[in-house]
């Protein structure tokens, strides 16, 4: 069953630590994004990477870091420097920058 | 400024009646456009998307129009169901940027029984 998949589906996170969010795509995608919607808007770009090895940073990508060392893997750290983290990430991935991007699950995060 | 607008941020239909979303977009350099349909707590879902050498595209049961003129987008949906109650969005990638996909802030689609 091809797809994209974001674990898990609800995080925690304590003041001042950093949490990791995971994202795999087994659909041989070369393109991923990790994405932040906050409650009513739309979506906005944190990082994205066109290849393995390489990634760029988005719209909004302080605070967050990322890794992509895997052609299937693309986690993303929300780190303590981000102060207002509680939101619902989304990861999406396409063949090629440019072309439709797919979806996965989601990840709420939420601060303690 | 890039923007990717809505008209109406919530559109309530009869189930069997046929639903119009609109999107608005500034950028006349886009050349893709795509409607994502989104329900409570999941990821968006790909419905149907259209390049800008198009003015229409038909799937099943959904029509994309798109006018460059005034840079107008709509989505049709046929025959209305109660599974299509849903938050959709308008996303448009600029021809000019290598990754920019310009999302807009949603339309909450309300089906009535």
């Amino acid at each position: 069953d091809g797809g994209i998949t974001q674990s898990p589906k609800y995080l925690f996170r304590k003041e001042g630590q950093n949490v990791t969010l995971s994202c795999e795509q087994n659909l041989n995608h070369d393109a991923m994004y990790w994405y932040r919607q906050d409650p009513g808007q739309g979506l906005r770009l944190i990082y994205y990477s066109q290849i393995v090895n390489d990634f760029q940073k988005g719209d909004i990508a302080e605070g967050y870091s990322v890794s992509r060392e895997k052609k299937e893997s693309f986690p993303l750290t929300v780190t303590s420097a981000q102060k207002n983290p509680t939101a619902f990430y989304l990861c999406a991935s396409s063949m090629r920058l440019q072309e439709t991007q797919y979806f996965g699950p989601g990840t709420r995060l939420l601060v303690l | 400024g890039e923007s990717v607008g809505l008209h109406l941020p919530t559109l309530s239909v009869q189930e069997g009646d046929n639903s119009i979303i609109n999107c608005a977009y500034s950028n006349s350099a886009s050349d893709y456009f795509i409607w994502y349909k989104q329900e409570s707590g999941k990821g968006p879902q790909f419905i149907i998307d259209i390049r800008s050498n198009m003015d229409k595209r038909q799937g099943q049961r959904v029509t994309v129009l798109l006018n460059k003129t005034v840079k107008h987008l709509s989505l049709q949906i046929a025959a209305t169901q109660p599974g299509d109650s849903a938050v959709y969005f308008c996303a448009e990638n600029w021809a000019d940027s290598s990754y920019k996909l310009i999302f807009g802030s949603g339309t909450r689609l309300l089906v009535r029984p």
